[in-house]
């Protein structure tokens, strides 16, 4: 089975915070994805990866970074966080195009 | 005007109940995914179809390329099933295009 597996479950973090959320696969796959999910706008892409120090930016990137040093790990790096970025963060892995993507348990996030 | 819209948008029924839920799109596409999401829980991947039907238990995909929709069928319904099934778009890159999910809730 594929596991995806995100660094917290829940995370409390202040307005202006380095926030730093990680996720790991072992299934070997090339592309890592970073989404935000929030209720009534379903679920954003905010980056994905299609290989290792490979990036590009999703749909609403804006305050956010990325760093794929390994294969294996995906970190979505919020610089200054933000209220407006408190949310449910999912991370997925992935093979091929069109690929069917392995979800992470996700993490929310609350930034007060 | 959203490239992929489900529908309903909520759904409660009772156990044992046939279930549909309809995902409509716009746009050209390589795959189409449905995906599973119970409360506070991650998202599972139930089906990735391109055509036709495919069936797992007592759910059902199909999928009708021409008219641009797809449906997810559950049969004999059952208060687990409860979740946000959510619609997704596979193009010929990596990207998926989402729906905004259906909540479904399933009474016993």
């Amino acid at each position: 089975d594929v596991k995806v597996t995100q660094s917290s479950r829940y995370l409390v973090k202040r307005t202006g915070e380095k926030v730093f959320l990680e996720c790991v696969q072992d299934m070997d796959h090339e592309n890592m994805f970073w989404y935000r999910q929030d209720p009534g706008l379903g679920l954003r892409l905010i980056y994905f990866s299609y290989d290792v120090k490979m990036k590009e930016k999703g749909d609403i990137p804006e305050g956010y970074s990325v760093s794929r040093e390994k294969k294996e790990r995906f970190s979505l790096i919020l610089e200054s966080a933000s209220t407006n970025q408190t949310s449910m963060y999912l991370c997925a892995s992935g093979q091929g195009a069109p690929n069917e993507q392995y979800f992470g348990p996700g993490t929310r996030l609350t930034v007060t | 005007k959203n490239e992929v819209e489900q529908s309903p948008q909520n759904l409660t029924a009772q156990e044992g109940e046939f279930i549909t839920i309809n995902c409509s799109y716009s746009v050209g596409i390589s795959a189409l995914h449905w995906l599973q999401q119970h409360p506070g829980g991650g998202i599972v991947s139930l089906f990735m179809l391109s055509s036709g039907k495919k069936k797992h238990g007592r759910l059902i995909a199909t999928i009708n390329i021409q008219e641009k929709h797809s449906s997810l069928h559950i049969t004999a319904s059952h208060p687990r099933d409860s979740a946000v099934y959510i619609c997704a778009l596979g193009g010929s890159n990596y990207k998926l295009t989402f729906g905004k999910g259906t909540l479904l809730t399933v009474n016993p």
